[in-house]
């Protein structure tokens, strides 16, 4: 199956600073690679998404860049609050299959 | 609208005793349903996805089954479970069609193995 890579583990920023959060995918067919963020205790929800016929993606504070041929994409979070403060995970799924594969997630601290 | 359940919210359960664990899915048909765990501190660990009643894909080798015997309904199982099945555990549900779509999770099972 899919293998997503996600780095960094754990991110600390001080307010108003930006956040990357990096993934790498192996199955070039994965065509859809969505970003969720997860509050302590509470369900992940998407925040974020983008397919493969787009290098970019951008909401507000938050955007996605995908690079196909390095098999690499990024969550970028702009100008952080505290309320920012969750585990992000990255994942990708190939757009006629069914599995939908996970990152190990990136635990971001915000410091006010 | 859509919205998915998921049920119990906590759970405490002695080593070797059996689990079940249930998810319904309200408001749309035919969705992919996916069993995730995830260890404390760690990812989301794909379990079990399903395409349809009565069809299930294991992801990984473990102590646990899963059984979808309704359109909108995904159980999961084990006979006797293990201090290592300690976990949160979250159900999910995809639109179908061919689309590239978002997952949807249901609220969550805090499981603890004593």
């Amino acid at each position: 199956g899919e293998n997503v890579e996600q780095h960094p583990s754990t991110l600390s920023v001080q307010e108003g600073d930006s956040a990357v959060i990096k993934c790498t995918y192996s199955d070039s067919a994965s065509n859809y690679f969505p970003w969720y963020k997860q509050e302590l205790g509470k369900r992940p929800q998407l925040i974020i998404d983008i397919r493969s016929n787009v290098g970019e993606k951008k909401d507000q504070r938050i955007a996605v860049t995908l690079n196909k041929t390095a098999k690499h994409f990024s969550l970028h979070i702009t100008e952080t609050q505290p309320e920012d403060s969750a585990v992000y995970f990255c994942a990708a799924s190939i757009g006629s299959g069914n599995q939908f594969y996970f990152g190990t997630g990136t635990s971001l601290t915000v410091i006010p | 609208s859509q919205t998915i359940h998921q049920w119990p919210a906590t759970l405490v359960q002695p080593v070797g005793s059996p689990l079940s664990l249930e998810c319904t899915v309200e408001g749309t048909s035919n969705p992919n349903l996916y069993w995730y765990r995830q260890a404390a501190g760690r990812g989301l660990q794909l379990l079990f996805y399903s395409v349809g009643i009565g069809q299930i894909s294991s992801e990984v080798p473990q102590n646990l089954s899963a059984s979808r015997p309704q359109d909108r309904q995904f159980i999961l199982s084990s006979k006797k479970l293990l201090l290592s099945d300690s976990g949160f555990y979250l159900c999910a549900w995809r639109g179908r069609g061919g689309m590239n779509t978002e997952a949807f999770f249901g609220q969550g099972t805090r499981l603890t193995v004593v």
